[in-house]
Order: structure tokens, then C-alpha cells, then sequence
């Protein structure tokens, strides 16, 4: 039981380029979240999705875009980066019955 | 959504019980009050929620004030391994986690 996984660990851009973070849960969780954490601050929620086919914005949405491709996988998109957009972001899944939510290990993002 | 207010950082010694507050004077009757903790360079873990009365777990206390207003997380006896940044945050709605900036917990050998 692995949990909530991530790939990349680390991943370096150039301004411009495009990428895709990847987010797996292996718990049957229905609701999956993606954050971001930039350096000294708490984690500001991206997107969200509460169930397979649905996905909704939170705090800080422009500039990305989510899939959530069944109900394990939830990918979070960066079109063209920008140096804003270095931080670590962290992919999340909720336990229902206490609201409980369980974070991946988080990619470390630099856009240069 | 609702707040939570916290001090910035505490600093407690090894083996010793340490007490970090929070304040949630607008938390409604339904809020949960949920606390994670993040170790250096790791996500967020989830140490334990409540909803009026105190709660324990392998892992801390929370003390819940009767007027709901205020709680406080208890590490009963605290190890190197507990130096981390604390999270109190109320569950609203559509269970979307609202972080603060946390209390950075340091502990001395």
C-alpha cells in the first residue's frame, strides 16, 4: 500500500516549456487535491476534484490545468512556466469518513 | 472560510510535554478542528481532529475549550523526531484544507 506517490521528485524548466506532474492514490479515495508550498508559507490549494470526471478550481488556479484520469490518477498541468511558478507542489487524496487527507512526498519545481 | 490563528514558532526540550494553541473564535458548530504536521522537506501528515470533546491518539491530545473558540495540541513527551511546523485547520464545506503559516515547533536536545 504505497499511498499517495508523485513523479518527478525534482524537475527543472526553462520559462516557456510545458510539463506534467504526475499523482497516483492507491486507497480508493474519491476526492484527490493538488497545493502548491512556496518557501516559509503554508500550502495554497490549486484544483481539486472531488470524484472521478470533476474537477474544480481553489485558491491559486492560473496557469495550470488538471485531469483527473480515472479515480487513481490526478495530473496537474503547466502549460508555459514561468519563475512564479517555482514551489513545491504536493498531490493529496481525502479519507471521506473523517476528512482526513494524505499527501504524496511533493515535486520540487524550478522554473529558471 | 474560517481562520485559525497560531504563534509563529515555540521551542520546547526533549521529553517534555509541549502545548501549542490555536485560535478559531469564528468556527462555527459543524467545523472540525483538524491538526497536520509537516516534517523538513516532507508533506503534510495528519496528526488528529476533533469536533467538541477531547480527543487522544497514538500520536498527540487535543483539548478542545467549551466554547469551541480555542484548542490546544498536546505532545504528551516530546522527541527530536516531533520538531515539525503545526497546522490547525477547520474543515468547511467541501473539505478543502485552508492553511495558515503553522507553528514552527523546535525541540532541544
Amino acid at each position: 500500500n504505497a499511498g499517495v506517490t508523485q513523479t518527478p521528485k525534482f524537475q527543472v524548466l526553462k520559462t516557456g516549456q510545458s510539463m506534467t506532474l504526475q499523482c497516483a492514490q492507491d486507497m480508493n479515495h474519491n476526492s484527490m487535491y493538488w497545493y502548491r508550498q512556496d518557501p516559509g508559507m503554508g500550502l495554497r490549494l490549486i484544483y481539486y476534484s472531488a470524484s472521478e470526471g470533476t474537477t474544480d478550481k481553489g485558491e491559486v488556479p492560473n496557469g495550470y490545468n488538471v485531469s483527473r484520469l480515472n479515480k487513481r490518477e490526478f495530473s496537474l498541468r503547466l502549460e508555459s512556466a514561468a519563475p512564479s511558478q517555482t514551489s513545491v507542489y504536493f498531490c493529496a487524496s481525502r479519507f471521506p469518513s473523517t476528512d482526513t487527507q494524505y499527501f504524496g512526498p511533493g515535486t520540487r519545481l524550478t522554473v529558471l | 472560510d474560517a481562520k485559525t490563528t497560531q504563534p509563529n514558532s515555540m521551542e520546547s526540550n526533549e521529553e517534555e510535554p509541549v502545548h501549542l494553541p490555536c485560535n478559531h473564535s469564528t468556527i462555527s458548530g459543524t467545523d472540525y478542528i483538524h491538526w497536520y504536521r509537516q516534517l523538513p522537506s516532507q508533506g503534510p501528515e495528519y496528526v488528529i481532529h476533533g469536533l467538541t470533546s477531547n480527543v487522544n491518539n497514538r500520536m498527540a491530545s487535543l483539548a478542545i475549550a467549551e466554547d469551541r473558540k480555542s484548542s490546544t495540541l498536546i505532545l504528551h513527551r516530546a522527541t527530536l523526531r516531533d520538531a515539525a511546523v503545526y497546522y490547525c485547520i477547520l474543515i468547511v464545506g467541501a473539505q478543502k484544507l485552508v492553511f495558515g503559516q503553522g507553528t514552527r515547533l523546535t525541540i532541544n536536545p
